[in-house]
C-alpha cells in the first residue's frame, strides 16, 4: 500500500524567506512523487513532479523539490516565500502498477508581510 | 488553455434527493479521476477511468454512488439517495494515461446535502 504523511498542518514564514513544506511517503515500488497547490474555492493545480533522473525538481512558480530516496522524503522548496504563496499545499504519489495519486493531509502554507 | 470543467460548482440539496456531477475532461486525455475532499478525510479516490471503463471504484460506497463514463467528453457521478455524510467537495481529474502522467483537477463542486 501507499501513503504519504505531511507532518505539518501549517507553516509559517515571512514574505522573502525561503520556506519548506515537508513530505515522506511510503511505496512498494520505485514512486512517482507530485505536489499540487489548492487555493481558496479552487482545484488542485499542478506544481511539479518526480518521475526519475535528477533528485532536485523544478517547477512553477519558482518552487522546487528535492528527492531523498534513502529519507523517503520529497520536500518542497523556495528560496523567497510571497504573499501571494499563501495557499494549502499537497504531497501526492504513485505506486507500480497504480494510475491513482494517494495524498498527505495537506499543509497550509501561511507567508506574512 | 485546455482545462477540466465540472457541473455544477455548488449544489445545495435534501437529504433522499438524487444528485448528478459532471466533468468534462480534457480533451484527448483517456483517464477520468473522481476524488472526495472533506475536512475529515481529506482527499480520497472515489473512482477512475480508463478509456471510458471503470478500473477502480473500491473507493465509493456501492449502495449508494455510480459512476460512468457515456462517452469521451462526459463522465459522471451520481449519487442516490443523498445523505448529509456525503457533503463534501467532489473533483474530477483528468490525464494522458501513463503511471508518470499528470493528473489535471477541476474546478470542483461542492456539495451541500441538508
Amino acid at each position: 500500500a501507499q501513503s504519504v504523511a505531511q507532518p505539518e498542518d501549517q507553516v509559517n514564514v515571512a514574505e522573502g524567506n525561503p520556506l519548506t513544506v515537508k513530505c515522506t511517503y511510503s511505496v512498494s515500488g520505485n514512486p512517482y512523487l507530485f505536489w499540487y497547490v489548492q487555493y481558496p474555492n479552487r482545484g488542485l493545480q499542478f506544481l511539479l513532479k518526480y518521475i526519475t533522473g535528477d533528485n532536485l525538481v523544478k517547477g512553477s512558480y519558482g518552487f522546487e523539490a528535492e528527492f531523498n530516496k534513502s529519507q523517503t522524503s520529497f520536500h518542497l522548496k523556495k528560496p523567497s516565500a510571497l504573499v501571494s504563496d499563501s495557499a494549502l499545499y499537497f504531497c501526492a504519489v504513485k505506486d507500480t502498477g497504480r494510475r491513482a495519486l494517494t495524498f498527505g493531509s495537506g499543509t497550509r502554507l501561511q507567508v506574512q508581510p | 488553455d485546455a482545462r477540466v470543467t465540472q457541473t455544477p460548482r455548488d449544489k445545495v440539496t435534501e437529504m433522499g434527493q438524487e444528485v448528478t456531477m459532471r466533468c468534462q475532461p480534457i480533451l484527448g486525455h483517456n483517464t477520468v479521476f473522481w476524488y472526495r475532499q472533506t475536512m475529515m478525510q481529506g482527499l480520497e479516490l472515489l473512482a477512475y477511468f480508463r478509456n471510458r471503463a471503470p478500473l477502480d471504484d473500491s473507493g465509493m460506497p456501492k449502495d449508494r454512488f455510480s459512476a460512468e463514463m457515456p462517452d469521451a467528453t462526459l463522465a459522471t457521478l451520481k449519487i442516490q439517495p443523498s445523505e448529509p455524510r456525503d457533503s463534501a467537495v467532489y473533483f474530477c481529474a483528468s490525464g494522458l494515461g501513463s503511471r508518470e502522467d499528470t493528473q489535471y483537477f477541476g474546478p470542483g463542486t461542492r456539495l451541500t446535502v441538508l
